[in-house]
């Protein structure tokens, strides 16, 4: 069973500052990663993929992966309000595995 | 075209209804994929189709049954459903249903289809 695990928070941040969400992954083999942000009531909407070793940048995200420590994370810089929701992590294997989501709260 | 297109947006059924669920994607993705996703929880795989054909069935009750006329369309007939099928039901592609050889195969949701069991 391949598994994704994320912290499920919830994680507050002040409005402006660096949001950090994790995620690890059982399957060493793994090599396709990806960040969903997800709205309350909406369907997810994918923020980043990443498949090379190292940080992956754009506009304010940045997602990191590590694939010796099995873990993949994504920064939000400046985080703002609108930020605010379910961000979820998936691998690619023989079917797409997600994480159970980490709820962020951006506070004004 | 970068959609996956979703119909119809809300739905209300009495368990002794039939209805379906459509989904439209013209990006040439070759993988469809229905989800069931509840409120606070991550989306729950039901069904893969690879190619037009079923490739991954997890378990899912016979009441859900899955079609796939051809390579954009995906239906999710439903019959004697439950109260507890209430829910958010997604529509996915991407170009492969396992991973990709060489780059990334990104899964695109559709907005799904909120569902009402009475």
């Amino acid at each position: 069973q391949k598994e994704v695990e994320q912290n499920s928070g919830p994680l507050s941040v002040p409005e402006g500052a660096i949001a950090s969400l994790n995620c690890t992954y059982s399957d060493r083999g793994s090599q396709s990663f990806f960040w969903y942000r997800q709205y309350s009531g909406k369907s997810p909407e994918l923020i980043m993929f990443i498949y090379s070793n190292g940080d992956k940048e754009d506009g304010r995200f940045t997602a990191q992966l590590n694939k010796a420590s099995q873990y993949v994370s994504l920064l939000i810089r400046d985080s703002q309000p609108s930020d605010s929701a379910t961000y979820l992590c998936a691998v690619n294997e023989d079917q797409f595995y997600f994480g159970t989501g980490t709820s962020l709260t951006v506070i004004p | 075209d970068t959609e996956v297109t979703q119909t119809p947006k809300h739905l209300v059924m009495g368990m002794t209804n039939k209805k379906s669920l459509k989904c439209e994607q013209h990006m040439g993705h070759r993988a469809m994929y229905w989800y069931k996703q509840k409120a606070k929880k991550p989306p729950e795989l039901m069904f893969v189709y690879s190619y037009e054909k079923l490739s991954i069935n997890e378990s899912v009750p016979s009441r859900f049954s899955p079609e796939c006329p051809n390579s954009s369309l995906l239906n999710l007939h439903l019959h004697a459903l439950q109260p507890e099928d209430s829910a958010l039901y997604l529509c996915a592609s991407s170009h492969f249903a396992a991973r990709a050889t060489s780059g990334a195969n990104v899964l695109t949701f559709g907005a799904g289809s909120r569902l009402t069991v009475l």
